[in-house]
């Protein structure tokens, strides 16, 4: 049972190039989110899917366009990297869309992205 | 939109207890989770409490929740350098769908 699983580990870019940032999880979650982490700001949710098949705008959407392939996979797609998107890229994913309890987000290991 | 503040750094000594705090601002948050990050690694589930509880204690964890004031903390008994770490508060606000997280606290245990 691995949880939740995110690739690339680390990724350096140009501006103006694109990329997908990966994320599986194996728990049969039904909701993904992806978040950015930047110092002294805590973590910043930029998309969420609350079940398979929809997809929502979070608290910084702008640059990015996100896709659920199916139950377990989420992906974060920037089209054109600037450099205000460095950043470190979490995924999580919950059995619900509202958290109970102990059935709340659990977060992959993290994707650094350096856009130069 | 909601608030959560955390001072950014705290030190302590081995074997020393440590208390992180949070304050908020969405009184209507019903279950407030703390998470712990590691050098270079995701976020893990530490705690949480229940808003209709003022106290939740698990092995050297203890929970307050002083729900008038919005003020939360997380008191580590007998820290260890394990527990050096960045911790993050996360009250569930939003209609009860959203976790919004503090800055975090980096806790350093020195020797």
């Amino acid at each position: 049972n691995a949880g939740v699983t995110q690739t690339p580990k680390f990724q350096v870019l140009k501006t103006g190039q694109s990329m997908t940032l990966q994320c599986a999880q194996d728990m049969n979650h039904n909701s993904m989110y992806w978040y950015r982490q930047d110092p002294g700001m805590g973590l910043r949710l930029i998309y969420y899917s609350a079940s398979e098949g929809t997809t929502d705008k979070g608290e910084v959407p702008n640059g990015y366009n996100v896709s659920r392939l199916n139950k377990r996979e989420f992906s974060l797609r920037l089209e054109s990297a600037a450099p205000s998107q460095t950043s470190v890229y979490f995924c999580a994913s919950s059995l619900y869309a509202q958290p109970t309890g102990r059935e709340t987000q659990y977060f992959g290991p993290g994707t650094r992205l350096l856009v130069l | 939109g909601e608030d959560v503040e955390q001072s950014l750094f705290l030190s302590v000594r081995e074997g020393d207890s440590s208390v992180i705090n949070c304050t908020y601002t969405d009184s209507s948050s019903t279950y407030l989770y703390w998470y712990k990050q590691e050098p270079g690694a995701g976020l893990q589930l530490l705690t949480y409490i229940f808003s209709n509880m003022d106290m939740k204690q698990d092995q050297r964890l203890t929970v307050l929740l002083n729900k008038k004031d919005k003020h939360l903390s997380l008191r580590i008994a007998d820290t260890q350098t394990g527990d050096s770490a960045i911790y993050f508060c996360a009250p569930l606000t939003g209609g009860g769908n959203k976790l919004t997280f503090g800055t975090g606290t980096q806790l350093k245990v020195e020797l």
